[in-house]
């Protein structure tokens, strides 16, 4: 299986610019996919195939990467940010996540 | 707009069944393949189970295969996954998937 390593937790300032990583176990080429779940609601997609931002996701989101090594840009980050990320790859079977990581304010 | 409405979660017994379904609108079901992904309480995402859009192949993970089966019938736009055998570990909130759309989610436990 396609292990996928996220940073547990990132404390960051409102305004500020702030990069999430994932690193795969193995080439995922850009099947990396990046998400955002809120406390007590499912996660919500904002970022697929690496770079592609999804329709009504704000344009302060960004994703980049490609075979092991993605990120996550936010700038500026805002108060409505805070929540954790998920990183997934669909580059093979079985499609995994990584363990997540939690934005927090510094 | 896309929507996923997902049911049949409970508190059941270790070693029941239970049967979910995801009821789905807003797109051309019978078109696009369909997952199962659950999260545990306080922990990440772990995807289960994937059809293709004519139940022509169905894929597990592995802490399920053997227990869980992944349906689906498209003249009613609904997504099914029958779980049996069902273990303390396999508490979670069950979502339904059509890409990046997702469901709300039913929570299933699994207690004595």
């Amino acid at each position: 299986d396609t292990v996928l390593t996220q940073s547990p937790a990132l404390a960051v300032s409102l305004g500020q610019r702030v990069t999430i990583s994932c690193r795969a176990s193995k080439s995922v080429s850009t099947y990396m996919h990046w998400y955002q779940q809120k406390s007590g609601q499912q996660p919500k997609l904002l970022i697929y195939s690496a770079s592609n931002l999804e329709s009504g996701v704000p344009s302060r989101f960004s994703g980049s990467g490609s075979g092991t090594d993605f990120t996550l840009t936010i700038d500026p980050v805002e108060a409505d940010d805070i929540a954790n990320y998920y990183c997934q790859q669909s580059n093979e079977l079985p499609y995994t996540f990584g363990a997540g990581t939690k934005l927090e304010l510094k | 707009e896309v929507q996923l409405v997902e049911s049949g979660g409970g508190l059941v017994k270790p070693g029941s069944s239970l049967k979910l379904s995801c009821v789905a609108s807003g797109f051309t079901f019978s078109s696009y393949g369909m997952h199962w992904i659950r999260q545990a309480p306080k922990k990440g995402l772990e995807w289960i189970a994937l059809i293709y859009y004519d139940s022509s192949n169905k894929y597990y993970a592995d802490s399920v295969k053997g227990r869980f089966t992944i349906s689906r019938d498209n003249s009613k736009n609904t997504l099914y996954l029958e779980m049996n055998s069902l273990r303390s570990e396999d508490t979670a909130m069950y979502y339904c998937a059509k890409g990046g759309r997702w469901g709300q989610g039913t929570l299933v436990t699994v207690s004595s």
